[in-house]
């Protein structure tokens, strides 16, 4: 079975342009949740979805969103890139908001140049 | 706020031998999950153990097992006869437990060199 998957694995842009990262959950997963992480840092919270609504945000400016499709697969949108906003972009699922765990996909690298 | 603290940015261990990794959190919360995970180079967040907190017993999986102390909110990872492979970034996570989904806060991370 097919783990958590993320496309593409590297992205290079430059200022201002805007970037989607996708994501496909596991089979069955409902919930996804994206990440950034800074080089160095931990992991922060973007975004949690669940059956396609919305259902969390963290402290990340209106640049950033996101949305869940029928099929249950995520788009991570940031528009007026940032040097900042390079980092590791991580893509979590799990089966429901009640279930503990999630299962992190292998993440995309994106640089701002 | 929840915060999750680790204080160790690196540790070293001989293999075979064990290795403990530190965390604390702060949280006003009492009911909630601990994990650890660990990110090799190939970048994968992977799930080595995870804490419910009201369970009093630690967890252990194989080689892995948790200290964990509610009271003073802190929960370390000790790895027993550590082999090449646990070479990684292991970070430590909390989540609440209020149906909020997998939204986790995680600490800093601990980079862990394994010394053959």
């Amino acid at each position: 079975d097919a783990g958590v998957t993320q496309s593409p694995t590297h992205l290079i842009k430059t200022r201002g342009q805007q970037v989607t990262l996708r994501c496909s959950p596991i089979s069955g997963h409902k919930s996804v949740s994206w990440y950034q992480q800074v080089l160095g840092q931990g992991p922060q919270f973007i975004f949690q979805y669940y059956e396609k609504e919305e259902r969390g945000r963290g402290n990340f400016p209106d640049r950033f969103s996101a949305r869940q499709f029928p099929n249950y697969s995520s788009e991570l949108n940031v528009n007026a890139l940032l040097l900042g906003d390079s980092a590791l972009y991580l893509c979590a699922s799990s089966l429901a908001l009640s279930i503990p765990e999630a299962f992190f996909g292998q993440g995309t690298r994106l640089t701002v140049v | 706020a929840q915060t999750v603290t680790q204080s160790q940015p690196e540790m070293s261990v001989q293999e075979a031998e064990t290795v403990t990794l530190s965390c604390t959190y702060d949280t006003s919360e009492s009911d909630y999950y601990l994990f650890w995970y660990k990110q090799p180079p190939s970048r994968q967040m992977i799930l080595v153990i995870r804490q419910e907190a009201y369970k009093q017993q630690n967890a252990t999986e194989n080689r892995f097992s948790v200290n964990f102390q509610k009271a003073a909110k802190s929960f370390s990872l000790k790895i027993s006869d550590s082999q090449l492979g646990d070479a990684a970034m292991y970070f430590c996570a909390y989540r609440i437990t209020k149906n909020t989904g997998n939204q986790f806060y995680f600490g800093t991370g601990t980079s862990l060199t394994v010394i053959p």
